[in-house]
């Protein structure tokens, strides 16, 4: 399957920094990626939707503020967490979507702690 | 009621059975059908991808949908220990976003 790059793999940082995440498409050029948000033993929650080129799509109850999303190009989109805070904790992971089949392929994650 | 639904398990197997994995789901409109695997602490990993209904078979794995019934299947044969998972069913009707069930937790005895 497609590889999907997300760096860094861990991240820890304190209260009130911001904390960068890459997502990069290997294999092909992504027009859509997604970035999704984890709870423990949860299933994936969908944050934004990442356009090349284009404001990104926020869901419902997701502050745009707080977590920028940059896709400057077509493999690779960024998630800024703004002034993080603990509750900003969690699993992160991306995805890029295969624009022919609509296959997604996902990043291996990163874990933010915001101590 | 939600838009994909999936018992979320746990599910508990010897190893070398037969696994059945299941979702149903309310949407006519989906067309594209995935199931992925996530190991803890892991992104998910996209395991069958069926486009409309019908079977797929890649290696111990069987992928069905069957549209008419809005049923999916995911068969896995002669389990294995590091088949041990959590396995996450997922479709869409194309440019829209995936939408997934609540994910099966699988364990595979030695």
């Amino acid at each position: 399957g497609a590889v999907v790059s997300q760096h860094p793999s861990r991240v820890i940082c304190k209260s009130g920094t911001s904390v960068k995440i890459e997502c990069r498409s290997l294999d092909f050029q992504a027009t859509t990626m997604f970035w999704y948000r984890q709870f423990p033993k949860k299933s994936l929650m969908l944050m934004a939707t990442s356009n090349e080129g284009s404001k990104a799509t926020y869901e419902q109850g997701v502050e745009k503020d707080k977590f920028l999303i940059n896709h400057a190009s077509l493999t690779l989109s960024t998630l800024t967490v703004t002034s993080a805070h603990p509750e900003d904790s969690s699993f992160y992971i991306c995805s890029a979507r295969d624009p022919y089949s609509y296959e997604q392929y996902f990043g291996p994650g990163t874990r933010l702690t915001v101590t | 009621q939600k838009e994909v639904e999936q018992d979320p398990g746990p599910l508990s197997v010897p190893e070398g059975a037969i696994v059945s994995l299941n979702c149903t789901y309310s949407n006519s409109a989906f067309q594209y059908f995935m199931w992925y695997r996530q190991y803890s602490r892991k992104g998910p990993e996209l395991l069958m991808y069926t486009y409309s209904s019908g079977n797929k078979e890649d290696g111990r794995f069987t992928a069905q949908v069957d549209k008419s019934s809005k049923y999916i299947s995911l068969f896995i044969r002669d389990s294995q220990p590091s088949d041990s998972a959590t396995y996450l069913c997922a479709m869409t009707g194309g440019a829209q976003k995936l939408v997934f069930g609540q994910g099966t937790r699988l364990t595979i005895n030695p």
